[in-house]
């Protein structure tokens, strides 16, 4: 069964810092792919980034990177000099098969971006 | 730009009603997904289909709930009879290998 976990309920900070949000997975699959989905006030779930499994590289989109460890089962989100705009519920999700399979969530991190 | 569209957006309703969430899914991608977001499960999968056929229903409850793909752009969520526990979003998504994309989601309050 696959398992994904963040530890961090909620973070604070202010506008400018850096904050990273920590995502853990379980899978005994070799194949598998990892996302991570913003989901703000307004309720809706936005796609940010999907990885598979072999794909160790570091992704970098604006503000957002991602770094993926297999070793660590870890697959992080920093989001560099914050703005408030990026106050949301974030959360981390696994699939055995990209999209057209099932998510397993996390539980979500909440992470609020004061001014 | 391609969306996922969900109606009703909001739904207020008395327990024993009988409650119909549809879902259009982005044209193209071949598997649509219910979710269900409370505050005490988080994101939970209710079922989902590949082609239109049920794949996976197991985490829905089979005495009240029912989903159906009538055709490529119509998914729908039915509950029959309505009860407290059911308020929550309901979230449609629809998916390929590249990604999977969720509508707005359907808030039913049950009273």
């Amino acid at each position: 069964a696959q398992k994904v976990t963040q530890a961090q309920t909620e973070i604070s900070v202010v506008e400018k810092e850096d904050v990273t949000l920590d995502c853990v997975y379980e899978t005994r699959d070799t194949t598998y792919y990892l996302f991570w989905y913003k989901q703000p006030p307004s309720g809706e779930l936005v796609f940010l980034i999907r990885r598979n499994s072999f794909d160790e590289q570091n992704e970098i989109s604006g503000r957002y990177s991602w770094n993926f460890q297999k070793s660590t089962s870890s697959f992080n989100f920093t989001i560099t000099a914050s703005q408030v705009v990026d106050s949301a519920v974030y959360f981390c999700a696994l699939s055995l098969g990209g999209g057209s399979e099932k998510l397993v969530f996390g539980k979500g991190t909440k992470l609020t971006v004061n001014p | 730009d391609a969306r996922v569209t969900q109606t009703p957006r909001h739904k207020v309703t008395e327990m024993g009603q009988e409650v119909t969430m549809r879902c259009q899914p982005i044209l193209g991608h071949n598997t649509v997904f219910w979710y269900r977001q409370t505050m005490m499960q988080g994101l939970e999968l209710l079922a989902y289909f590949r082609n239109r056929a049920p794949l996976d229903d197991s985490g829905m409850p089979k005495d009240r709930f029912s989903a159906e793909m009538p055709d490529a752009t119509l998914a729908t969520l039915k509950i029959q009879p309505s009860e407290p526990r059911d308020s929550a979003v309901y979230f449609c998504a629809s998916g390929w290998t590249g990604g999977q994309f969720f509508g707005p989601g359907t808030r039913l309050t049950v009273l």
